[in-house]
């Protein structure tokens, strides 16, 4: 599936729950990283990581974690001081920081009920 | 950090009629410009991207054209079809990918 998968794809999280959603590739790429899409504001950029082990905050990074500690796995949490946590997430990687190609996972929608 | 602005955010084209997105950008820094297209529920794909050397580049029906001097870039859509009915997004990179809205674009039969 394009080498980076997500999942799962739909998640529904009370209010005041932790939640992790899932991405993994296959590519051997360095570079990861995580986007919000909510409709009519397009992407938006929540964390992304250089290099295992390091990981750096995006324009909207508040109520949101990260951790890199395989290459191939980039896990987001959506911690319950995100307020406003329903939205389509996607997450992408690329060879490398500065290589221009991303490819991008299929998204998981998540839902507070 | 890089800004990018996106119009228009719909579009509705007769079908065989053209399509034409305009972006700008913020950053001079920036140098690589894709345009992604997004169907509904699924992930962004890359239709056609522009490097900050070149002034133009087409494939088939798309064409993209920058023009740095004024930080601006188009994505050209000819012939419209059914199936090029989506969101289109375009991107900026200086280190990080930034996206502009997006545009809804629908092609009437």
């Amino acid at each position: 599936d394009g080498g980076i998968t997500q999942s799962p794809k739909y998640l529904f999280r009370k209010e005041g729950q932790n939640v992790t959603l899932s991405c993994e590739q296959n590519l051997n790429h360095d570079a990861m990283y995580w986007y919000r899409q909510d409709p009519g504001q397009g992407l938006r950029l929540i964390y992304y990581s250089q290099i295992v082990n390091d990981f750096q905050k995006g324009d909207i990074a508040e109520g949101y974690s990260v951790s890199r500690e395989k290459k191939e796995s980039f896990p987001l949490t959506v911690t319950s001081a995100q307020k406003n946590p329903t939205a389509f997430y996607l997450c992408a990687s690329s060879p490398s920081p500065g290589a221009d190609g991303y490819t991008f996972g299929s998204g998981t929608r998540l839902t507070v009920v | 950090g890089e800004n990018v602005e996106q119009h228009p955010s719909t579009l509705s084209v007769q079908e065989g009629d053209s399509a034409v997105i305009k972006c700008t950008y913020s950053d001079s820094a920036s140098n690589y410009f894709p345009w992604y297209k997004q169907e509904l529920g699924k992930r962004p794909q890359l239709i056609i991207d522009i490097r900050s050397n070149v002034g133009e580049k087409k494939d088939q029906r798309i064409a993209v054209t920058l023009n740095k001097t004024a930080k601006h870039f188009s994505l050209h859509i000819t012939e419209t079809q059914p199936e090029d009915s989506a969101v289109y997004f375009c991107a900026a990179k200086d280190y990080k990918l930034s996206f502009g809205a997006g545009t809804t674009v629908t092609v009437r039969a």
